[in-house]
């Protein structure tokens, strides 16, 4: 089956330093992405959509200059939180949707990036 | 009102139970998506839907377009299958659930 991945799967970083976090989808092609986060016992919450070759789409209430989202490759698509701050933990999870065959329209979720802001 | 909504949202059983867990959903949809997160975190798709019934392994998914309903069902449950059970429909984007813990218990 189609498999995303995630590096790191978990992270400890200074407050003000900036983490990137890499969503990859392995054996299929995905022009779009997207970006999770979830608060401990809460559900998924949108934060952007990204789109190989163009800007992201963020949400309302996501600020774009914090949360840097790069599709640069129909595999790849990547999210540097910027200037991170103990509020910015949190569980990062991303999802591809396929573009053809047996993926096509169906979303894939990574296994999810811990981040913790110390 | 959520735009998806989950029940029960706990659940506890025995090895061998037979479980179900329903969604109901208010809008629209393309699609609606059965979800297993692990309390490592991970997510795994189970099932998307857009009629019918699918069916893998001991899982059953089943879908009332015009009552805007789904059901998960879990056959001869076991301990493993304890995890949280999320509910999510394609609409204009993915709108999720707020889940369904379920524990069981051997």
């Amino acid at each position: 089956g189609a498999v995303v991945s995630q590096h790191p799967s978990w992270v400890i970083c200074k407050s003000g330093t900036s983490v990137k976090i890499e969503c990859r989808s392995l054996d299929f092609q995905a022009t779009t992405m997207f970006w999770y986060r979830q608060f401990p016992k809460q559900s998924l919450m949108l934060m952007a959509t990204s789109n190989e070759g163009s800007k992201a789409t963020y949400e309302q209430g996501v600020e774009k200059d914090k949360f840097l989202i790069n599709h640069a490759s129909l595999t790849l698509s990547t999210l540097t939180v910027t200037s991170a701050h103990p509020e910015d933990s949190s569980f990062y999870i991303c999802s591809a949707r396929g573009t053809s065959g047996s993926t096509y329209n169906e979303q894939f979720f990574g296994p999810g990036t811990r981040l913790t802001v110390l | 009102k959520n735009e998806v909504e989950q029940s029960p949202q706990n659940l506890t059983a025995q090895e061998g139970e037979f479980i179900t867990i329903n969604c109901s959903y208010s809008v629209g949809i393309s699609a609606l998506h059965w979800l297993q997160q692990h309390p490592g975190g991970g997510i795994v798709s189970l099932f998307m839907l857009s009629s019918g019934k699918k069916k893998h392994g001991r899982l059953i998914a089943t879908i009332n377009i015009q009552e805007k309903h789904s059901s998960l069902h879990i056959t001869a449950s076991h301990p493993r299958d304890s995890a949280v059970y999320i509910c999510a429909v394609t609409a204009d984007k993915l709108i999720f659930g707020t889940g369904t813990r379920l524990q069981v218990f051997p």
